[in-house]
């Protein structure tokens, strides 16, 4: 069964600081890797996915993820953060003809911007 | 410009009074989900529709229906709610199966008292 990993819960960065959050998966083949945002109250936003070729992935608002096979990563990236990123980052995953399965995402990792 | 529309965006209902959440798309997609997101939780899914065909996951208690009248539309009902079934409930759709990249709409947030 294909699982996600999101290590840490709460991440708080300076505004203007870089960003990493990471996510781990396991899949036994290559997922199809998502990262979704959720502002309070809202539903979730696509940042970008990947599904081959290239493994730097480019998303909105300045984001960008790259897979890593070998460790099985899939970390998302931003290299100034800015006070409206604050909200909850979901890494997903779904597998190849796998969307009667849905996705499966991780628990969240929840982004606080210092002033 | 909205692409995935659910209604209403706040439900209040009482303990076991049925409930119906609505959602609806322009996306022409065949494959529609309904999540459930508890709060600080992943969002779960309960079951999903390809075009009529319905399939629900194995886990989602019985209290948990669908109807899916159309291409657009989609309920999602709850015959007897539950405390423990105060959540955001998200609607997602994708065009098929291939890619299974999902659009989302923003939700409805259920209470129960």
């Amino acid at each position: 069964a294909q699982s996600v990993t999101q290590p840490d819960i709460h991440i708080t960065v300076s505004e203007g600081a870089s960003l990493e959050l990471r996510c781990n998966y396991s899949y036994g083949a290559t997922p199809y890797l998502f990262w979704y945002v959720q502002s309070p109250g809202q539903g979730l936003q696509l940042l970008l996915k990947y599904f081959s070729g290239d493994t730097l992935v480019q998303g909105i608002k300045g984001f960008e993820a790259e897979f890593k096979r070998s460790q099985s990563s899939f970390n998302l990236r931003k290299p100034s953060v800015h006070w409206s990123d604050a909200a909850e980052y979901f890494c997903a995953v779904g597998g190849k003809g796998g969307g009667a399965d849905g996705l499966t995402f991780g628990k969240g990792t929840h982004l606080i911007i210092q002033p | 410009d909205a692409m995935v529309i659910q209604n209403p965006r706040y439900q209040v209902t009482q303990f076991g009074k049925p409930v119906t959440l609505s959602c609806s798309q322009t996306l022409n997609h065949n494959v529609m989900y309904w999540y459930q997101q508890k709060s600080s939780q992943a969002p779960k899914l309960l079951f999903h529709y390809y075009d009529k065909d319905f399939n629900n996951e194995a886990d989602t208690p019985d209290n948990f229906q669908s109807r899916r009248p159309n291409t657009s539309f989609c309920f999602l009902d709850i015959r007897s709610p539950g405390l423990g079934d105060a959540a955001m409930y998200l609607c997602a759709t994708s065009r098929d199966y291939t890619y299974n990249e999902q659009f989302f709409g923003p939700g409805t947030r259920l209470t129960v008292l």
